[in-house]
C-alpha cells in the first residue's frame, strides 16, 4: 500500500543550526503539507504546498521556515536556524487533491526534531 | 477561527466494550472530517474520512456520524479489544485541505 516515508526519524541538533526534513509523499498526490506535534500538544498545521508554491501557511511558519520541491519525489522542510522551541515531531502529509475530491490526508511515521 | 474540542480526554474500559468518542467543532463551514489513530510516538493513521455531503461512515468495527450542522461527530468502535488502545484524533478541514485538530481521547481497553 502506498506511504508517505520521512527521514530522519530522528535528529538532534545544536541551537542555531541548519536542520532539513525529508519526505516522499504518495505518488499520485498533488497537495503536501508539513504539520508540527509539540510533546503533549495538538498537532498543528505549518505550511500546504501546491503545483510548486506556497498555497496556505500558518502563523508559526515564520522566514526561519521554508519548503521545497526539489525533484518529482521529494518535499523538503528547512529550518534556518533551530530554537529550542522547534523541538517537535515534524509530520509530513499528502492528499490526492483538496478541492473537488476526497482530500483524505495520510501521514507519514514523522520526524522527531530535538534542539538542544 | 475554528476550535476543535474531544471529549472525554481519556477512557479506560474493559475488553469487549463499545467505545464512543466525541468531537466537536465550531464553524460548521468544514469540507471533510478526518479520524486518526495515533501509537505513542507514532505517526497518524487514517481512520474514516466523512465528507461534508455525508452522515456518517464504516469500516469494519468503526462507524463515524457527523451532523455538521451542530458541529459534532462521533465514533464508535464497536467490541474494543486490547489492540484499540491509542489516541484518538478528529480533524476537520476547509475547502484546501488544511486540517485544524482536536487534542485527541487517549483510550485504553483492558484485557
Amino acid at each position: 500500500e502506498p506511504e508517505v516515508t520521512q527521514t530522519p526519524s530522528h535528529q538532534v541538533t545544536q541551537m542555531g543550526q541548519e536542520v532539513i526534513l525529508r519526505c516522499v509523499p504518495i505518488s499520485n498526490h498533488l497537495y503536501f503539507y508539513w504539520y508540527r506535534q509539540i510533546l503533549g500538544q495538538k498537532v498543528e498545521f505549518l505550511v500546504s504546498f501546491y503545483n510548486n508554491e506556497i498555497s496556505e501557511k500558518s502563523e508559526i511558519f515564520d522566514d526561519q521556515f521554508s519548503v521545497e520541491r526539489p525533484d518529482g519525489s521529494n518535499f523538503t522542510l528547512k529550518i534556518r536556524s533551530t530554537k529550542l522551541e522547534d523541538s517537535a515531531m515534524y509530520f509530513c502529509a499528502s492528499s490526492e487533491i483538496a478541492q473537488g475530491n476526497t482530500g483524505e490526508l495520510f501521514f507519514g511515521e514523522g520526524s522527531r526534531l530535538t534542539v538542544l | 477561527k475554528q476550535e476543535v474540542t474531544q471529549i472525554p480526554a481519556a477512557l479506560s474500559v474493559p475488553e469487549g466494550e463499545n467505545l464512543v468518542l466525541n468531537c466537536s467543532f465550531t464553524d460548521s463551514a468544514i469540507y471533510n472530517l478526518q479520524w486518526f489513530r495515533q501509537d505513542p510516538g507514532k505517526g497518524l493513521t487514517s481512520l474514516l474520512l466523512i465528507q461534508s455531503s455525508q452522515r456518517e461512515q464504516t469500516s469494519g468495527r468503526l462507524n463515524a456520524s457527523l451532523d455538521k450542522s451542530s458541529g459534532r461527530s462521533t465514533l464508535y468502535i464497536a467490541a474494543s479489544q486490547p489492540g484499540d488502545s491509542a489516541t484518538y484524533l478528529c480533524a476537520v478541514s476547509d475547502s484546501w485541505g488544511k486540517f485544524q485538530f482536536g487534542a485527541g481521547t487517549q483510550v485504553v481497553v483492558t484485557p
